[in-house]
């Protein structure tokens, strides 16, 4: 099967870039999406790539795909402490989702 | 998107009894998807729910376990049978919206089971 792979936790100032990164390992993903989980919460989609996109902004966020070294991340500007929460990776193939671990990230004021 | 509920938020069962989560769409989908969130894991999918065929498990995860029901294209249910410790988990399910050009699912709030 799919493996997704992130990092545990990162840790930023308030005001600071977070990048939050991913790789996978099938390439022949459609879609690679971005979710985030509030603690007691359910998962709260973000944003999501194209494969044939190498970049996509939304506001805050800037998904960057290198599909030939199966990476990707996901970049928050200016975080902020509500950004605090786990972000999970996940990719598509043959319509069922592989979730990355989850990226804890912690936003200190 | 979709707006989706599920019942009960969080529950305390005790060893042995079973426990029947919700879930409640405001649209018609086609697919509903239930998966696990055992503590500070990623999601693992149990099965996908379609209108009016048996469910499809994933590997480690069977019927009598995990018994599903889709009676219609905005509800699904999933129990969680004879439970043990083991099974304390936040239970999520998911639709997919957005027709074919993206897949993409959308998340219940979660349902956070703990059993003693």
């Amino acid at each position: 099967g799919e493996d997704v792979e992130q990092s545990l936790f990162l840790s930023v100032r308030e005001g600071d870039s977070s990048v939050i990164n991913c790789t996978y390992t099938d390439s022949s993903s459609t879609y690679l999406y971005w979710y985030k989980q509030e603690p007691g919460a359910g998962l709260q989609l973000l944003t999501y790539i194209f494969s044939n996109m190498d970049m996509k902004q939304d506001q805050r966020l800037t998904v960057l795909l290198n599909k030939k070294d199966k990476h990707l991340s996901l970049r928050i500007a200016d975080t902020q402490t509500g950004d605090s929460a786990i972000y999970f990776c996940a990719d598509i193939n043959f319509n069922k989702f592989y979730f990355g671990s989850g990226t804890k990230l912690n936003v200190k004021p | 998107s979709a707006v989706i509920s599920q019942k009960p938020s969080r529950d305390i069962c005790q060893r042995g009894t079973s426990l029947t989560i919700q879930c409640q769409v405001d649209s018609q989908v086609t697919m509903m998807f239930w998966y696990r969130q055992q503590p500070g894991q990623s999601l693992t999918l149990i099965a996908t729910a379609n209108q009016g065929s048996e469910a499809t498990y994933e590997s480690g995860f069977v019927i009598d376990k995990f018994p599903i029901s889709r009676p219609n294209l905005t509800f699904s249910t999933l129990t969680v049978s004879n439970m043990s410790p083991e099974d304390s988990s936040i239970y999520l399910c998911s639709v997919e919206f957005g027709g074919r050009s993206t897949d993409t699912q959308y998340f219940g709030p979660g349902t956070r089971l703990t059993v003693l």
